[in-house]
């Protein structure tokens, strides 16, 4: 059981915009950053968003990330084929002196 | 280019031990802490193990502590995690994950650039 909560999945038609949550507690999201991972099927996760809302270079801008309070959020806009794979959330939990992870999301592209 | 290849991976027996090693290339070793992060098959993502730049600082997940032992050795830029008393869920692959920061223990680690895995599987 992860200690961040995530959908198990969910699923757009190219060109859609979707959003995947992130729901966590005092000890993570609302008092340290979120990131976001991607793992497309068969690879290792790519850092997608970090510190919240920034895309490393070479990260679309159809991507985006949000954060308020104890949840955060995933946007992808203008959704491709290529998006389709599992997304992870992670942040830093202080009870736990360590980073934490949601349990992922496998978005499908429909 | 940053590459993280991770090797000893392989079939072991419960109770048993394993050494996994992570070769480092296309950046400064000693300027950033590593992580080992898993991933049972099919499963999702968990963090292990994490060491700061000069091994000063080191952390790890509640299933592992006591079992398991980061290191690293700027010297051969490798990173190495020693796993003890294996238990059949430690199965998993094993990735080894470099941090954007040269600490361990804040809000801004975080991962980014992994290997691509190696799997150990714990059975009898």
């Amino acid at each position: 059981q992860s200690v961040l909560t995530q959908p198990p999945s969910a699923s757009g038609t190219p060109g859609q915009r979707v959003t995947i949550s992130c729901s966590g507690s005092s000890s993570n999201i609302e008092s340290n950053y979120v990131y976001w991972y991607q793992q497309l099927p068969g690879t290792a996760p790519k850092l997608l968003i970090y510190t919240n809302d920034q895309r490393p270079s070479g990260v679309p801008d159809r991507f985006s990330g949000s954060k308020s309070g104890t949840s955060a959020s995933l946007a992808i806009s203008g959704l491709q084929s290529e998006d389709e794979a599992d997304y992870f959330c992670a942040a830093w939990d202080d009870n736990l002196s360590g980073p934490v992870f949601g349990g992922g999301t496998k978005l499908t592209v429909l | 280019e940053v590459q993280l290849v991770e090797s000893g991976g392989g079939l072991v027996q419960p109770g048993r031990s394993l050494r996994l090693s992570c070769a480092a290339s296309g950046f400064t070793f000693d300027d950033y802490s590593m992580h080992w992060v898993r991933q049972a098959p099919g499963r999702g993502l968990e963090w292990v193990s994490g060491i700061s730049w000069n091994s000063g600082s080191i952390g790890y997940a509640d299933s592992v502590k006591g079992r398991f032992t980061i290191s690293r050795d700027n010297a051969k830029n490798s990173l190495y995690l020693q796993m003890n008393s294996l238990r059949a869920e430690d199965t998993a692959f094993y990735f080894c994950v470099k941090d954007k920061t040269p600490f361990f223990g804040s809000r801004q680690n975080h991962f980014d650039y992994w290997g691509q895995g190696t799997l150990v599987t714990v059975s009898s």
